[in-house]
């Protein structure tokens, strides 16, 4: 089945700066590689997503890259705000309903 | 739009009883519903997969009579944890889907078990 590591485990930066996050698949299958954002006690959000057939996108101060051949994809957020602290969490999915999640990476962004 | 919501929010059980919890899509038919659990600080672990109408799939290790799921309409999904105990305590979490993609979750529900 599919395995997801993502890294690192705790992210601290500086109001402003950009934070980046990775994560590695084992699937060559996945095709569906979701971001979601999850603040202390509440529900996962999903902030942005790419399909395998997209190498890059962009939303606003939020990107997401992907490298099928080294099976790796990364968020990227710019100009990160003391609100962007949260964990964030990548996932891969083949399509299937076998969506699965990485370990999480704690952001915090010092004002 | 995309709104799971989930019931309760909370519960405080004592040992030995059965706690139900509904998970269910305010505004779309979801073909698959899942079932995660949290612990603090931890990922989300997927402990079934249910379509509408059919058995759930649980995933490795998970016990299927102690965690029973039904899947009785398009917009709702239970899990009833049976005969709880104190390690059951946990962040159970469902998400519902329109196709085989993107996930939408519920809010949680906090299950703690004296």
């Amino acid at each position: 089945g599919e395995n997801v590591e993502q890294h690192p485990s705790t992210l601290s930066v500086q109001e402003g700066d950009s934070a980046v996050i990775k994560c590695t698949y084992s699937d060559s299958a996945s095709n569906y590689f979701p971001w979601y954002k999850q603040e202390l006690g509440k529900r996962p959000q999903l902030i942005i997503d790419i399909r395998s057939n997209v190498g890059e996108k962009k939303d606003q101060r939020i990107a997401v890259t992907l490298n099928k051949t080294a099976k790796h994809f990364s968020l990227h957020i710019t100009e990160t705000q003391p609100e962007d602290s949260a964990v964030y969490f990548c996932a891969a999915s083949s399509g299937n309903n076998d969506m699965r999640f990485g370990a999480g990476t704690r952001l915090t962004v010092k004002p | 739009g995309a709104v799971v919501s989930q019931h309760p929010s909370r519960v405080i059980c004592k040992s030995g009883t059965s706690v139900k919890i509904e998970c269910r899509s305010l505004d779309f038919q979801a073909t698959t519903m899942f079932w995660y659990r949290q612990f603090p600080k931890q990922s989300l672990m997927l402990m079934a997969t249910s379509n509408e109408g059919s058995k759930a799939t649980y995933e490795q290790g998970v016990e299927k009579d102690k965690f029973l799921i039904n899947h009785a309409s398009l917009t709702l999904s239970t899990l009833t944890v049976t005969s709880a105990h104190p390690e059951d305590s946990s962040f159970y979490i469902c998400s519902a889907s329109k196709g085989p993609e993107t996930q939408y979750f519920g809010p949680g529900t906090r299950l703690l078990v004296l």
